[in-house]
């Protein structure tokens, strides 16, 4: 079965750039999206279709992917983007939605 | 509001059975497909399972044969029978509005809790 893989934590300073990867066999032959959770919340859809932003998502988020990893970078990272990030696809040959393990995001 | 409203959970023995409900609102539900995610505790986000606006459904692997997805348009509703409950079911069970063709979820509820335990 397909699988998708994250680094359990990344760490960031205020203000700094953070970086959370997501590895996959071709991974970017498909569409990636990234989920924002916080406990206690829902999660939050932050990029879908590798680069696009919801409305009402801050421009701080962006997302990319290629060959076999999709990133999610947030610049400028402010306390309040201190979460659980997900990201997620969907294997077409099984018709399965597939996700990461998640990566804790800690501002420091 | 556009929202989604799940209810259903609670405490049930190990083999026996429940049916949670998602009531959706705010958004032509019947033109979206619908999924069910959920969180055991201090575990990740897994799907679980998905149907098409037209019915055709999907499952993972772990609930194939126990759980059973549906909908009923004209009740803007959405709904998981999951049966032979198991410990490892338990978990926070989220509906999530899905986008056809891309399926990812742009919409999440809050959230039911499912406790499996004797």
């Amino acid at each position: 079965s397909y699988e998708l893989t994250q680094p359990p934590s990344v760490s960031v300073s205020p203000g700094q750039t953070a970086s959370i990867t997501c590895s996959g066999d071709k991974l970017g032959d498909k569409y990636a999206c990234w989920y924002q959770k916080k406990p206690g919340q829902s999660p939050l859809l932050v990029i879908f279709q590798d680069t696009k932003r919801p409305s009402g998502i801050p421009e701080r988020f962006s997302g990319s992917n290629s060959g076999n990893t999709a990133t999610l970078t947030v610049s400028g990272t402010q306390a309040m983007d201190e979460a659980d990030y997900y990201c997620q696809a969907w294997d077409s040959s099984t018709g399965n939605v597939v996700f990461g393990g998640g990566t804790k995001l800690t501002v420091l | 509001e556009v929202q989604l409203v799940e209810s259903g959970g609670g405490l049930v023995q190990p083999g026996g059975s429940l049916r949670l409900s998602c009531v959706a609102s705010g958004f032509a539900f019947s033109s979206y497909a619908m999924s069910w995610v959920r969180q055991a505790p201090g575990k990740g986000l897994e799907w679980v399972s998905s149907i098409s606006g037209s019915g055709t459904t999907f499952y993972t692997d772990s609930v194939k044969g126990r759980f059973t997805i549906s909908r009923d348009n004209s009740k803007n509703t959405l709904y998981l029978q999951m049966n032979s409950l198991r410990a490892d079911d338990t978990a926070l069970y989220y509906c999530a509005k899905t986008v056809n063709s891309v399926w990812f979820f742009d919409l999440w509820g809050r959230g039911t809790l499912v406790t499996v335990s004797s």
